[in-house]
């Protein structure tokens, strides 16, 4: 079965400082690769994604993610952390097949400290 | 375009009783998703519909059921709410092929006690 680990429930940094946020996934075959981001009392909003087309990854609000197929991962960074980041990030995996199903990752709520 | 839109957003249910929980896409999607958010675990899919027509079960379907209505609306039924359903619930959407994300709407808050 595919699975999604996520490294981290809180992860805190101060503002200005490097976001990373660590994922990493099973897969048997190549994988699609999703980042959402969940501010308070809202749904789920898509950051990035990986596709195949390029192994690093630009996505809204400045974060980006590097898919490293050598080591399962999918890690999110943001060179400078705003206060506005603060929120819940969600990792998921589409394992492929015929339909499109995610897995995700048990969240990483991200604190930015001013 | 609304997006994913999710009634009610708040209900409070006593054990035993039940209840649907609605949710329409305007986005003119086939693939259509019901998962819970709890506390620790992320979400987990219960049912999902791939198109109108069409629907099966997830990760944790017990105790709940479903219906495309159309190709619009997909609702999730608890014909006997338990407190193990106290969850935040949320409907997505997507177009065909496993590369497209999905959408969320802006969830259910749902108590049993």
């Amino acid at each position: 079965a595919q699975s999604v680990t996520q490294l981290g429930s809180h992860v805190s940094v101060s503002e200005g400082a490097l976001v990373l946020l660590r994922c990493n996934y099973s897969s048997s075959v190549p994988p699609y690769l999703f980042w959402y981001v969940q501010y308070p009392n809202q749904g789920l909003q898509l950051l990035l994604k990986y596709t195949s087309a390029a192994t690093l990854v630009k996505g809204i609000n400045g974060f980006e993610a590097e898919f490293k197929k050598s080591e399962t991962s999918f890690h999110l960074t943001k060179p400078s952390a705003h206060m506005s980041d603060a929120a819940e990030y969600f990792c998921a995996v589409n394992p492929g097949g015929g339909a499109q199903k995610l897995v995700f990752g048990q969240g990483t709520r991200l604190t930015i400290n001013p | 375009n609304a997006g994913v839109t999710q009634t009610p957003k708040f209900q409070v249910l006593k054990t035993g009783q039940s209840m649907t929980l609605q949710c329409a896409q305007d986005m003119n999607h086939n693939s259509m998703y019901w998962y819970r958010q709890d506390p620790g675990m992320g979400l987990r899919l219960i049912y999902y519909s791939a198109s109108e027509g069409t629907t099966d079960k997830g990760e944790v379907p017990n105790g709940y059921n479903v219906s495309r209505l159309n190709k619009r609306e997909f609702s999730l039924r608890l014909e006997s709410a338990a407190p193990s359903q106290t969850s935040v619930y949320f409907c997505a959407s997507s177009r065909e092929a496993n590369y497209n994300e999905q959408f969320f709407g802006p969830g259910t808050r749902l108590t049993v006690l």
